[in-house]
C-alpha cells in the first residue's frame, strides 16, 4: 500500500525555524514527485512545490519561493518542508502529496494525513 | 499562472439529485501532442485530507463511485454527481496540472437541501 505519513503538530513562535517530515512507503520513493500544499484554516488548497526525488529538481510556485525549502532524502525516504522563520501567517494544515504517475508531473495521489503548524507567539 | 476559477462557491442539492460544479482554468489544459486534458478533481470532507477523484479530466480513480464523472476540454470543465448521496457532502476542487504552479481552483462546498 503506497502511504506517505507526516510528521506531527507544531506549535511555535514567530522568529522559529521549524522542518516538517513525510515519509512515503509502498513505492520506488525516487521515481516519483513529492510534493506540499497548504490549507490555512478555513480556506482553500494552495500549491507550495514539488521535488524528484532522483536528482533532486525542485519547483516552487511565486508565492512560496525564498519563503519555504523543500528537500528530499532518498536513503530513508523522507521529503521535508522547512522555514527559517516562522510568522503568524504560517500558521496552517500542511499536506504532502504524491505525483499520482511514475517520472511526471501529474494529479496529486495519495495526500499525506497532513501536519498542523502552529504560529503564535 | 494558470488561474483556476470554480462556480459555484457552493450549493445546495436534494439527495437523489444531480449536482454539478463548474471548472474554468485562464488558458487551455489540453496538451495537444497526446489530446490529454490536464485536470483534475479532488474531494475533501470535513477533517479529512483531500481525496483524488478523477484525472486527465474524465478518468475516474479506482473505488470512486460511478456516479461521479468528469467532462469537458481546452478551458472549461465540469464535475458531475449523478445522485447525490449523503455521504458525498464535502468541498470540491479542481487542480491543473498542465504547467507549475499546479494551481487548485478556490473550491465549491456541496450540501444537502
Amino acid at each position: 500500500e503506497v502511504q506517505l505519513v507526516q510528521s506531527g503538530a507544531e506549535v511555535k513562535k514567530p522568529g522559529e525555524s521549524l522542518k516538517i517530515s513525510c515519509k512515503g512507503s509502498g513505492y520506488s520513493f525516487t521515481r516519483y514527485w513529492i510534493g506540499w500544499v497548504r490549507q490555512m484554516p478555513g480556506k482553500g488548497l494552495e500549491w507550495m512545490g514539488i521535488i524528484y526525488p532522483g536528482d533532486s529538481d525542485t519547483r516552487y510556485s511565486p508565492s512560496f519561493r525564498g519563503q519555504v525549502t523543500i528537500s528530499a532524502d532518498r536513503s530513508i525516504s523522507t521529503a521535508y518542508l522547512q522555514w527559517s522563520s516562522l510568522r503568524a501567517s504560517d500558521t496552517a494544515m500542511y499536506y504532502c502529496v504524491r505525483q499520482g504517475a511514475p517520472d511526471t508531473m501529474s494529479w496529486f495521489d495519495p495526500w499525506g494525513q497532513g501536519t498542523l503548524v502552529t504560529v503564535s507567539s | 499562472d494558470i488561474v483556476m476559477t470554480q462556480s459555484p462557491d457552493s450549493l445546495a442539492v436534494s439527495l437523489g439529485e444531480r449536482a454539478t460544479i463548474n471548472c474554468k482554468s485562464s488558458q487551455s489544459v489540453l496538451y495537444n501532442s497526446n489530446n490529454k486534458n490536464y485536470l483534475a478533481w479532488y474531494q475533501q470532507k470535513p477533517g479529512q485530507s483531500p481525496k483524488l477523484l478523477i484525472y486527465w479530466a474524465s478518468t475516474r480513480e479506482s473505488g470512486v463511485p460511478d456516479r461521479f464523472s468528469g467532462s469537458g476540454s481546452g478551458t472549461d470543465f465540469t464535475l458531475t454527481i449523478s445522485s447525490l448521496q449523503a455521504e458525498d457532502v464535502a468541498v470540491y476542487y479542481c487542480q491543473q496540472y498542465y504547467s507549475t504552479p499546479h494551481t487548485f481552483g478556490q473550491g465549491t462546498k456541496l450540501e444537502i437541501k
